[in-house]
C-alpha cells in the first residue's frame, strides 16, 4: 500500500462549482498535513497547513483532516478558472521532516 | 515577499557529466531541502540539511549526490556522474526552523529542469 494515495483525476468543473480533493494515507506517524498548488512547470505553492483533526478555513478553501480514518480533504468553494492547477497533498511526521506527497490531482475550472 | 530562488532554470547535460544545481533559500531560514519530480510522477524527497549537515536522506540520495552550503546564502546539489534517469525537475525548499504553525512550512523554489542525454 502506498504511503499517500491521491486520485490523479483529471477533474474538470464549471466555474462556481464546489471542488473536493482527497488523499488517504497509511502511515500513522504523519502528524502535519498540507495542500500545495502547482502550476505547470512551477514549484509547489502552499495553500493550507493543518496539524489537528477537524476543519480549517481560509477564504474559499477549507482543509479537513480525519486522523482516525487517515483521510484529508481540500474543498474549494466558488471555483475560478485561475484555480486550474495541480493540487498536491503532502504530509510529514515531524515539524522539520521530509514531506511525502500524493500523486497530485489535475483540476481544470472552465468558464 | 521573500522567496526561494534556483539557478539555472534549465540544464542539459551529457550522461556521465557532473552538474551543480544552485539554490538561494529564504534568508532567515535554517532548514533546507531538495526534492525531485520526474515528469508525470510524484514529488520525491531527496535530502534535508540543517546546521551544516545532512539531517535526513532518501534511498535516491546515493553516493552520486552531495549537498553543500558553501556560504551564508547558497545551497547546492551536486550530481557527480549523471544518468539518464536523473532527468527530472529538482526543487529546493527551505523552512524557517522555529516551532509553531505556518513557520514550519517548507517554501519551494521554481525548480531546475535537468535533462540528461
Amino acid at each position: 500500500q502506498k504511503e499517500v494515495e491521491q486520485d490523479p483525476g483529471p477533474l474538470s468543473v464549471p466555474e462556481g462549482a464546489i471542488v473536493s480533493l482527497n488523499c488517504t494515507y497509511s502511515n500513522s506517524a504523519f502528524q502535519y498535513f498540507m495542500w500545495y498548488r502547482q502550476y505547470s512547470r512551477k514549484g509547489p505553492e502552499l495553500l493550507m497547513y493543518t496539524y489537528s483533526s477537524g476543519n480549517k478555513e481560509d477564504g474559499r478553501f477549507t482543509a479537513q483532516v480525519d486522523k482516525s480514518s487517515k483521510y484529508i480533504s481540500l474543498f474549494i468553494r466558488d471555483s475560478q478558472p485561475s484555480d486550474s492547477a495541480t493540487y498536491l497533498c503532502a504530509m510529514k511526521g515531524t515539524s522539520y521532516g521530509k514531506l511525502t506527497f500524493g500523486q497530485g490531482t489535475i483540476l481544470t475550472v472552465h468558464p | 515577499e521573500p522567496e526561494v530562488t534556483q539557478t539555472p532554470s534549465h540544464q542539459v547535460t551529457q550522461m556521465g557529466q557532473e552538474v551543480i544545481l544552485r539554490c538561494v533559500p529564504i534568508s532567515n531560514h535554517l532548514y533546507f531541502y531538495w526534492y525531485r519530480q520526474i515528469l508525470g510522477q510524484k514529488v520525491e524527497f531527496l535530502v534535508s540539511f540543517y546546521n551544516n549537515e545532512i539531517s535526513e536522506k532518501s534511498e535516491i540520495f546515493d553516493d552520486q549526490f552531495s549537498v553543500e552550503r558553501p556560504d551564508g546564502s547558497n545551497f547546492t546539489l551536486k550530481i557527480r556522474s549523471t544518468k539518464l534517469e536523473d532527468s527530472a525537475m529538482y526543487f529546493c525548499a527551505s523552512s524557517k526552523g522555529t516551532s509553531g504553525g505556518a513557520q514550519e512550512t517548507q517554501y519551494f523554489g521554481p525548480g531546475t529542469r535537468l535533462l540528461v542525454l
